[in-house]
């Protein structure tokens, strides 16, 4: 299976920070490459898909970018009701679907 | 608008059994595949298996390959977990989780809130 790891694995930032947020595969993936938000209690969302396409509803805040073995996600302008943990995930179900170990954002 | 209704969590003994349900409304089932996605307790995310629209294709992690079994009642609009010969590694929320797009299995939108299996 193709293994997902994700960098910083925490980060401390304020409201109106950029914050971004890497993801490595251990072998190239194309564009099959989602990124999850998830909050303290809740289950998770779907916030960007094929690496780089917003989810409906999701602010424009958030952008994705990458191809093959990197990725990131880009938080531009923190909001308070963004510090959550977020997750990479490879989406491609005959390679094994995997996610990241998660980076958590919080509160400097 | 969806909803999915996780159901069937509970406490067991290693070895034992126990089937998770999962019922769906707001959107047209038959023609979405379905997932399950575990949560261990303070861990990450862990996908577990996906099963596709007519519920003719199925998909496992390897380590509950064997002794899970993914199905769905199109029907009923139910998705179901049957898990056996549970170990106390199996312990954690299980989201179920539809697929985001039709004719896709990989991407999870939306989530339930999540059903806990305890193994202990």
């Amino acid at each position: 299976d193709i293994q997902m790891t994700q960098s910083p694995s925490s980060v401390s930032a304020s409201v109106g920070d950029r914050v971004t947020i890497t993801c490595r595969a251990s072998q190239a993936i194309s564009t099959f490459l989602a990124w999850y938000q998830q909050k303290p209690g809740k289950a998770p969302k779907l916030l960007i898909f094929a690496a780089s396409t917003l989810q409906n509803g999701v602010p424009s805040r958030f952008s994705g970018s990458g191809s093959g073995t990197d990725f990131s996600l880009t938080i531009s302008g923190l909001q308070p009701e963004d510090f959550a943990t977020y997750y990479c995930q490879q989406v491609n179900t005959f390679l094994g679907i995997t996610f990241g170990p998660g980076t958590k954002v919080d509160l400097k | 608008e969806v909803q999915l209704l996780e159901s069937g969590g509970a406490l067991v003994q290693p070895g034992g059994s126990l089937r998770l349900s999962c019922a769906a409304s707001g959107f047209a089932f038959s023609q979405f595949a379905m997932n399950w996605v575990r949560q261990a307790p303070g861990k990450g995310l862990e996908w577990v298996s996906s099963v596709s629209g007519s519920g003719g294709s199925t998909y496992y992690i390897d380590s509950v390959k064997g002794r899970f079994n993914i199905t769905r009642d199109n029907s009923k609009n139910t998705l179901y977990l049957q898990m056996n010969s549970l170990r106390v590694e199996d312990t954690a929320l299980y989201y179920c989780a539809k697929a985001a797009v039709v004719g896709t299995t990989g991407l999870f939108s939306p989530w339930g809130q999540g059903t806990l299996v305890t193994v202990s």
